[in-house]
């Protein structure tokens, strides 16, 4: 199946630092990739989509100019939180949409920040 | 508003037995699902999908059921293993317009398979 890789897997930071996650998918061109924050025991909840070339467009309640994305290449989004807060501690998961028949999202393994 | 529920949040099942998980969705835009199993702190792994143009999909112990009139679908696994205990989540997209490929998800079924 698709590949899609994070980095990094986990992160610890001081409270008014910004942090980079960068999402690449590994063996496909992804134009589209998502990025989704996992509360615990919650579902995945959809922050923006990330679109090569283009500004990302973000859901309803998710701060653009926080959660800065940019979509530099058909492998590569990075998601970057800046002036992380304690309170944007959570899992935060990407995805690459491969396209065809059904657009499936093929997922990355995640990145557990931590803000202190 | 949850437009894909999965309405029981844990299922527990003996080793070589079936294990069924069920989905309900209310969006009748969606017409692409998929079913995902993740484990604490990793990504979802995408198992199998169906378009709704089909009613049934199956791939080796994964076997996907749509009923599009009842807007429901089930995820069948046959037999069941240990090592299919795992959260499973079932998410729907429409594929036209302009929401392209965006999934909503629903809450997710925990799923224990006992030995």
């Amino acid at each position: 199946g698709a590949v899609v890789s994070q980095h990094p897997s986990r992160v610890i930071c001081k409270s008014g630092t910004s942090v980079k996650i960068e999402c690449r998918s590994l063996d496909f061109q992804a134009t589209t990739m998502f990025w989704y924050r996992q509360f615990p025991k919650q579902s995945l909840m959809l922050m923006a989509t990330s679109n090569e070339g283009s500004k990302a467009t973000y859901e309803q309640g998710v701060e653009k100019d926080k959660f800065l994305i940019n979509h530099a290449s058909l492998t590569l989004s990075t998601l970057t939180v800046t002036s992380a807060h304690p309170e944007d501690s959570s899992f935060y998961i990407c995805s690459a949409l491969l396209g065809g028949e059904g657009e499936t999202q093929y997922f990355g393994p995640g990145t557990r920040l931590l803000v202190l | 508003d949850q437009q894909v529920k999965q309405n029981s949040p844990s299922l527990s099942v003996q080793e070589g037995r079936i294990s069924i998980l069920n989905c309900d969705y209310t969006n009748s835009m969606f017409d692409y699902f998929l079913w995902y199993k993740k484990y604490p702190a990793e990504g979802p792994t995408f198992l199998i999908s169906i378009s709704s143009i089909k009613d049934k999909n199956e791939d080796g112990r994964f076997t996907v059921f749509l009923n599009k009139s009842a807007k429901h679908l089930s995820l069948h696994i046959v037999p069941s293993q240990p090592g299919d205990s795992a959260v499973y989540f079932c998410a729907a997209s429409a594929t036209g317009g302009t929401s392209y490929g965006k999934l909503t998800f629903g809450q997710g079924t925990i799923l224990t398979v006992h030995p």
